[in-house]
Parts: structure tokens; C-alpha cells; sequence
């Protein structure tokens, strides 16, 4: 079945700098790619997503990017604020029930 | 409001008492899951469904059972709870596969 890495599993950036947050998969199948962000105490939400047919999308200061050659996919916060602080999953799925598969969580911590 | 609702939202049992956990979402949504969060494991998942009486195991099902006899509904049942159950649990659905998730607000459950 497919497997999701995450790294780092921590990171802690100043306020204003960019964040990265990289994924790698296992299988090559996978073509869905959705990001969860989850505030302390909350539940995860879906914050950006990317399918197989796409190297990259932005949404404001998120952009997600996806090299499907090399199995990662990789997340980008610019000008990180306070509330950009949360613990962050990727996530994998190869559009089959029961296959979405996530990463271990990085914990992001922007410093005022 | 779309949503997914779960309870309850805390709950301490003892060893061996039956408990049900109940999830319910109103976006007519196909597909429905259950994950358990334990730190540093990330979100891994332990049941899921495609539609109404269509159920099948996730990555960790030992020691837990669902039904799904609507569509809005899916609980998760611990017919016998032992301490290693102690964790944190989201229900999520989303349209059909291939679709992000929108979480419940979760469940903190401590088996003693």
C-alpha cells in the first residue's frame, strides 16, 4: 500500500519568512495530494490540494508543488504569520476507497 | 452549516464497557471514515465506507466495528475498549474517493 513520509517533523521559522514542508509517496498510482492544516486542540482542515495533472497551485500565501518523477510533493507558506502556527499532514491517494494515506505531521511554529 | 458532527467530544470509560462513538454529516456525502491521532503516528485509519452498508477495514481495525445504515450516519463501536484504545478520533467524509476531507471536531477517548 502506498506510504507517505513527512519531513521535518518540526519547524520553526520568524515571522515574515517562507516554510517548507516536503512529502515523498511510495506508490505511483497516487494522483491526489490534499494538505490539512491543524490549529492546537482543533480538527484538521483541508487548506490546499494538487491532483496528478498539475505541477503546482497557489492559493494567496500557500502553494503547493508536485514532482511526479520524483514521488514528493511539497508545501510553501510565504510571509508566515503567527496564525500559520499549527501541525500540518500531507496526505496520498491513489482515488481508491480506503487508500488515502498521511504523513506523520510537521509542526510549524512561526516566532513573532 | 455543512459539517460533520461527532460526540461526544471527551470520554473516560473503563476497561471492557461497551462504548459508541457517533458521526453524522449532512452533505450527502458517498464517502465516510474513521482515523485515530496519536502523536507522532499521525492520522491513521481504522474503518471506512463507500455508501450505505458498504464498510471496509483500514490500516488498524482490531477492537472496533462500524455500521452505516443512512448516509449520514456512520458510528464507530468499541464493543470491548481496552487502554491501548486510549486516543484521539475523527470522523471525516468527503463527496466520493479522490475528494478532501471535512473533519468532525473529534473524539479524546481515555480507556482505564
Amino acid at each position: 500500500g502506498e506510504n507517505v513520509e513527512q519531513h521535518p517533523s518540526t519547524l520553526s521559522v520568524q515571522e515574515g519568512d517562507s516554510a517548507v514542508i516536503k512529502c515523498t509517496y511510495s506508490d505511483s498510482a497516487s494522483n491526489y495530494f490534499p494538505w490539512y492544516k491543524q490549529e492546537l486542540g482543533k480538527r484538521p482542515q483541508l487548506i490546499i490540494d494538487i491532483r496528478s495533472n498539475v505541477g503546482e497551485k497557489k492559493d494567496q500565501r500557500i502553494a503547493v508543488t508536485l514532482n511526479k518523477t520524483a514521488k514528493h510533493f511539497s508545501l510553501h507558506i510565504t510571509e508566515t504569520q503567527p496564525e500559520d502556527s499549527a501541525v500540518y499532514f500531507c496526505a496520498a491517494s491513489i482515488l481508491r476507497p480506503g487508500d488515502m494515506r498521511f504523513g506523520a505531521g510537521t509542526r510549524l511554529t512561526v516566532k513573532p | 452549516e455543512a459539517q460533520v458532527t461527532q460526540n461526544p467530544r471527551y470520554l473516560i470509560t473503563v476497561t471492557g464497557k461497551k462504548l459508541t462513538v457517533t458521526c453524522s454529516q449532512n452533505m450527502n456525502h458517498e464517502y465516510m471514515s474513521w482515523y485515530r491521532q496519536d502523536p507522532g503516528l499521525g492520522l491513521r485509519q481504522i474503518y471506512y465506507s463507500m455508501n450505505v452498508e458498504v464498510t471496509d477495514k483500514g490500516d488498524v481495525p482490531e477492537g472496533y466495528k462500524v455500521s452505516r445504515k443512512e448516509k449520514r450516519n456512520f458510528p464507530l463501536i468499541l464493543e470491548s475498549p481496552s487502554p491501548n484504545q486510549t486516543s484521539l478520533y475523527f470522523c471525516a467524509s468527503s463527496l466520493t474517493t479522490g475528494f478532501g476531507y471535512t473533519f468532525g471536531s473529534g473524539t479524546r477517548l481515555t480507556v482505564v
